[in-house]
C-alpha cells in the first residue's frame, strides 16, 4: 500500500516549457486534490476532483489544468511554465464526507 | 465563505516547555476541523480531528486541541514538547460545498524547540 505517490520530486523548467505532474493514490478513494504551498502562504487549492468524471477550480486555478482519468490518477499540467508558479506542489485524496487528506510527499518545481 | 487565520506564524519554545499553536476560523455552517503537521522535506500529515461530539480531541503523541465554538477557535497545545516536534503545523476546516467537501488550509505555524 503505496499511499499517494507524486512524479517526479524535482523539476526544473524554463519560462513557455510545459510539463505534467502525475498523482496516483491505491486507497480508493473518491476525492483527489492538487495544492501549491508558497512561504507564508500555507497550501492553497488549484483544483479538485470530488469523484471520478468531475473536476473543480480551486482558490488558484490560472495557468493550470487537470485531469482525472481514472479513479486512482489525477495530473495537473502546465501548458506554459512561468517563475510565479515556482513552489512545491502538493497532491492529496481525500475520505469519504469527513475530507481527512492524505498526502503525497510533494513535487519541487522551479521555473527559470 | 470560510477562511482559517494561525495568529503566529513562528513559535520558538525551549524543550519540554508548553506550547499553544492558534487557529481561528470563519464558517456559516457545520465545520469539521483538523490539525495537520508537516516535517522538513515531506508532505503533510493528519495530526488529529474534530469531528462531533467531545471538544477536546487527541493525538498519539500528546497533542490536544480543543473546539470552541463559541471562539470559533481550534488552538492545538501540548504540556511539554520535545526536539522531534519541531516542524509546521497547518489548521484545516473543512464544510460542505457544491461539489462535494472542501478544505481550506491556515498559512501554517513553525514550531522550532530548542534544547
Amino acid at each position: 500500500n503505496a499511499g499517494v505517490t507524486q512524479t517526479p520530486k524535482f523539476q526544473v523548467l524554463k519560462t513557455g516549457q510545459s510539463m505534467t505532474l502525475q498523482c496516483a493514490q491505491d486507497m480508493n478513494h473518491n476525492s483527489m486534490y492538487w495544492y501549491r504551498q508558497d512561504p507564508g502562504m500555507g497550501l492553497r487549492l488549484i483544483y479538485y476532483s470530488a469523484s471520478e468524471g468531475t473536476t473543480d477550480k480551486g482558490e488558484v486555478p490560472n495557468g493550470y489544468n487537470v485531469s482525472r482519468l481514472n479513479k486512482r490518477e489525477f495530473s495537473l499540467r502546465l501548458e506554459s511554465a512561468a517563475p510565479s508558479q515556482t513552489s512545491v506542489y502538493f497532491c492529496a485524496s481525500g475520505v469519504g464526507l469527513l475530507n481527512e487528506q492524505f498526502f503525497g510527499p510533494g513535487t519541487r518545481l522551479t521555473v527559470l | 465563505a470560510q477562511s482559517v487565520t494561525q495568529l503566529d506564524s513562528q513559535v520558538p519554545v525551549f524543550e519540554e516547555a508548553p506550547v499553544e499553536l492558534r487557529c481561528n476560523y470563519s464558517s456559516s455552517v457545520s465545520v469539521y476541523l483538523f490539525w495537520y503537521v508537516q516535517y522538513p522535506n515531506q508532505g503533510l500529515q493528519l495530526l488529529l480531528k474534530y469531528l462531533s461530539g467531545s471538544t477536546l480531541v487527541e493525538s498519539i503523541n500528546g497533542f490536544e486541541a480543543e473546539f470552541n465554538k463559541s471562539q470559533t477557535s481550534f488552538h492545538l497545545r501540548k504540556p511539554s514538547v520535545h526536539i522531534s516536534d519541531t516542524a509546521e503545523y497547518f489548521c484545516a476546516v473543512s464544510e460542505r460545498g457544491t461539489g462535494g467537501f472542501k478544505t481550506i488550509f491556515g498559512a501554517g505555524t513553525r514550531l522550532f524547540v530548542k534544547a
